[in-house]
């Protein structure tokens, strides 16, 4: 299974303070996605990435998201103004093809105080 | 949006003994997954089903996509200590660039030695 790195693995910031969050590319995974889990619950889908532009995002996806992969570099999720209720697992994911298996990252932590 | 309803919610069993899950739903999906995950961690993927009435193994798991599309089974087999985790089903309509992910809400397994 190939490995999906993500940088941090905990993020402790002040709501309304911006926020990145970095996942570490695999040269022949083409597809990116963000995916995020509150506490105790359900793993929830935010946002899938392909070609440097998004293909479908959900309703929690909202205006202080952006996602990006700047020159083929780190993929990013920048939250820009925290709120509370962002304090949660996120989570990386990547497939080869748009049709094959999901792999996901460790996560990284957020929390929002 | 598509809800996927998994049952049991959580179990506590034996050593050794048979477990089985299954979730179902009021749509159609194309490909079911069901992953692991470990506390603090990301989820792993254990089984991919791609067709309609396809059965597969890995090691001591059996997953099973329903005739109907609407519905996956998994069971672990002689269960050992490091089955502990949450075990969640994903249910999604792949194709093109996308590949967004429906998670159940996880069944809870925990295995006394």
């Amino acid at each position: 299974e190939p490995e999906v790195t993500q940088t941090p693995s905990h993020q402790v910031t002040q709501m309304g303070q911006e926020v990145i969050l970095r996942c570490v590319p695999i040269s022949n995974h083409l597809y990116f996605y963000w995916y995020r889990q509150i506490l105790g619950q359900k793993v929830e889908f935010l946002v899938s990435f392909y070609n440097n532009e998004i293909s479908e995002k959900s309703e929690i996806f909202d205006d202080q998201f952006s996602v990006e992969r700047p020159d083929g570099s780190n993929f990013t999720l920048k939250i820009r103004s925290t709120k509370l209720e962002d304090s949660a697992m996120y989570f990386c994911a990547r497939s080869r093809t748009g049709n094959e298996k999901l792999f996901f990252g460790s996560g990284t932590q957020l929390s929002v105080l | 949006g598509q809800q996927l309803n998994q049952s049991p919610q959580s179990m506590f069993i034996q050593e050794g003994e048979d477990v089985s899950m299954n979730c179902t739903s009021s749509s159609i999906f194309n490909t079911w997954l069901w992953y692991k995950q470990d506390p603090g961690e990301g989820p792993v993927l254990l089984i991919a089903l791609y067709k309609a009435g396809e059965l597969t193994s890995n090691g001591r798991l059996t997953a099973q996509f329903g005739i109907t599309r609407k519905d996956s089974f998994l069971n672990i087999s002689a269960s050992i200590p490091s089955d502990v985790g949450i075990y969640f089903c994903a249910g999604a309509n792949s194709g093109g660039s996308n590949y967004k992910l429906t998670f159940g809400k996880g069944t809870l397994l925990t295995v006394n030695p």
